[in-house]
């Protein structure tokens, strides 16, 4: 069963805490994306990768951090730093290259209490 | 579910009419658009795309119209189901070589029985 998958689909965090959003996908697609949903507003890119152990920022990275040690994973840490980090957390990936189409996970939320 | 619908515009239709949801875009370069649609509590969901050398591409039940002098997109959405609500956005692709995309707002869309 191919797809991008998320976890957990619910995360609780006190602040001040780090916490740590899993993506795996098996679609042996290159790239992968972070994306923030606030309620009323498009998603917004936090970090995407190209190639394994290459990421960049997007346009709301303050706050957190990334690595993609493998092709399948790319792990979303948001940090205590990020000021106001309850909202739906989004993964995606494509084939890269001449592929323009993105495909989404199911969706994080995190809610900090 | 999400409230990624909050204060998101609405179009309210009744079931078996026609839909047309717009979007305006702000890149006059931008040579990718997507459509997609998201149900409560999940991620977004591709529906249909156009590359910017086209001005209609059709799909099952959908179309997508792309008018570059005024950077509007539009997608028809044919006979309206009840399964049909969700929320729709449209993602342009940036044009700074790297595959990302540009997100709107979204619109939801009510279908009634």
């Amino acid at each position: 069963d191919g797809g991008i998958t998320q976890s957990p689909k619910y995360l609780f965090r006190k602040e001040g805490q780090n916490v740590t959003l899993s993506c795996e996908q098996n679609l042996n697609h290159d790239a992968m994306y972070w994306y923030r949903q606030d309620p009323g507003q498009g998603l917004r890119l936090i970090y995407y990768s190209q190639i394994v152990n290459d990421f960049q920022k997007g346009d709301i990275a303050e706050g957190y951090s990334v690595s993609r040690e493998k092709k399948e994973s790319f792990p979303l840490t948001v940090t205590s730093a990020q000021k106001n980090p309850t909202a739906f957390y989004l993964c995606a990936s494509n084939g890269g290259g001449s592929t323009d189409t993105q495909y989404f996970g199911p969706g994080t939320r995190l809610t900090v209490l | 579910g999400e409230s990624v619908g909050l204060h998101l515009p609405t179009l309210s239709v009744q079931e078996g009419d026609n839909s047309i949801i717009n979007c305006a875009y702000s890149n006059s370069a931008s040579d990718y658009f997507i459509w997609y649609k998201q149900e409560s509590g999940k991620g977004p969901q591709f529906i249909i795309d156009i590359r910017s050398n086209m001005d209609k591409r059709q799909g099952q039940r959908v179309t997508v119209l792309l008018n570059k002098t005024v950077k509007h997109l539009s997608l028809q959405i044919a006979a309206t189901q009840p399964g049909d609500s969700a929320v729709y956005f449209c993602a342009e692709k940036r044009v700074s070589g790297y595959s990302t995309l540009t997100f709107g707002k979204g619109t939801m869309l009510l279908v009634s029985p």
